[in-house]
């Protein structure tokens, strides 16, 4: 079974700064997707970057990029130039290409944003 | 707006009690997905439907069942209610039950068992 880890409960950084959020996972699978979500105080959940495992190039979505590591298994968010919009928690989140669509997730990072 | 509705956004009821909660997916999604998040925990995944067909199941309780109706809006029924069940339950909907389609997700729904 597929598992998602997020090692780190809390990160705080100051404003203007970047940031880098861990996730690893676990699967004995070779297609997949990555997905970070942020879960601001409203706990709405926003999609904030994808990847699919067979693309070798890091995704990136404005001030959000990744760095995959697909032989590692890892898969971490940078949030570059800070905002006090940007506090929220993070979850990393993993689907299969082959069966069983659903997202599994991981415990969540509460990412603090000091100004 | 994600385009997912649910309702009711808060409900709090005692334990042995049974509630139905309410997802309209967006407009043209066939697959609805249900998640159920813990206090300060990920979200664990519940079951999904696909054009009124079950797809998937994950942990869900043999206490809660769902379905999907023809016009495609989901129906999350939990019976038999424990202190435990309390949690943000969300639905989320995706335009297939294919790999290339990401979920959006509605507000979710807070329940609170006294």
């Amino acid at each position: 079974a597929q598992t998602v880890t997020q090692s780190q409960p809390e990160m705080s950084v100051q404003e203007a700064e970047t940031v880098t959020l861990s996730c690893t996972y676990d699967t004995s699978e070779s297609d997949y997707y990555l997905f970070w979500y942020k879960q601001p105080p409203s706990r709405q959940m926003i999609l904030v970057i994808r990847q699919e495992a067979y693309k070798q190039q890091n995704a990136t979505e404005n001030r959000f990029s990744v760095n995959f590591q697909k032989a590692a298994k890892s898969f971490s968010l940078k949030i570059s130039d800070s905002q006090l919009g940007d506090a929220a928690m993070y979850f990393c989140a993993y689907r299969s290409a082959y069966s069983n669509y659903q997202l599994i997730w991981g415990a969540g990072t509460k990412l603090i944003i000091k100004p | 707006d994600s385009g997912v509705t649910q309702t009711p956004k808060h409900l709090i009821t005692a334990t042995g009690q049974r509630v139905t909660l309410r997802c309209s997916p967006r407009s043209g999604d066939l697959s609805v997905y249900w998640y159920q998040q813990s206090l300060d925990q990920g979200l664990q995944f519940l079951i999904q439907y696909y054009n009124g067909e079950e797809r998937a199941k994950g942990n869900i309780l043999e206490r809660f069942s769902a379905q999907q109706f023809p016009d495609l809006h989901s129906e999350l029924n939990l019976s038999s209610l424990e202190l435990g069940d309390s949690a943000l339950y969300f639905c989320a909907s995706s335009a297939t039950s294919g790999i290339y389609n990401e979920q959006f997700f509605g507000p979710g729904t807070r329940l609170t068992v006294l």
